[in-house]
């Protein structure tokens, strides 16, 4: 399709909990993004995909974070044992991405994480 | 420490005034990217400035790029309600096309009759 569909739009975890995200990005692009916004407007960096590869990892914290771009299926973002700290609006973006051109992003609607 | 910042963080303006939001980052980056996002909504890509003096105008948005003085700009001409939303600008963290964005903070634009 021509949007990046992420599901579910809303979350809500005790703490402690796990919570799974998902996201299926635009037929075609092969970089997977996920980034997280906290506090209505912080936008962090979490982890990006070439295909099924890890691309960039940098922005993971890696004790509870996880995620997985696999073949044929939607690539998941997975967070255990949540933390109150964790909840924010998690955005998947997707992008065909050229070598020397820029890297244009398209964004999901987002999945709402609300750990209480 | 990288950083994008934006300003002014919030901008009330009357319709069919115009004004400018400013971008300055601390990357050595030669592209940047515009974004809207409306509330609860996604965010939309609306220019890629790609090199040094890049101006881009859609609408009644105008955005260019000096990257000797590592400024961007969002102008806006003749505000209309409609364009009420927040504007956020962003770099690629290692100034090339790898995706890992770091945004500013965000213009929040209120438009009012």
């Amino acid at each position: 399709g021509e949007e990046v569909a992420q599901t579910p739009k809303h979350l809500v975890r005790g703490e402690g909990q796990k919570a799974k995200l998902y996201c299926a990005p635009i037929k075609g692009h092969s970089y997977v993004f996920w980034y997280q916004q906290v506090l209505k407007n912080e936008f962090k960096f979490l982890i990006s995909f070439q295909n099924e590869n890890v691309f960039d990892e940098t922005g993971m914290p890696k004790e509870r974070f996880s995620a997985k771009c696999l073949p044929n299926s939607p690539c998941s973002l997975e967070i255990q044992a949540t933390k109150l700290e964790d909840s924010a609006v998690y955005f998947c973006a997707s992008s065909p991405r050229t070598v020397s051109g820029a890297n244009v992003l398209t964004f999901g609607a987002g999945s709402r994480l609300t750990v209480l | 420490e990288l950083k994008v910042e934006q300003n002014p963080l919030f901008l009330s303006m009357q319709e069919g005034k115009n004004y400018t939001i400013y971008c300055n980052y601390s990357t050595t980056s030669d592209r940047l990217y515009w974004y809207r996002q409306d509330p609860g909504k996604s965010l939309e890509s609306l220019f890629v400035l790609l090199s040094n003096g890049a101006v881009k105008q859609e609408g009644r948005l105008m955005a260019s790029l000096d990257t000797k003085a590592r400024l961007s700009t969002l102008h806006i001409t003749a505000a209309v309600h409609d364009l009420s939303a927040t504007y956020f600008c962003a770099v690629d963290r290692y100034g090339g096309s790898q995706g890992n964005l770091i945004f500013g903070k965000g213009t929040k634009l209120s438009v009012k009759p």
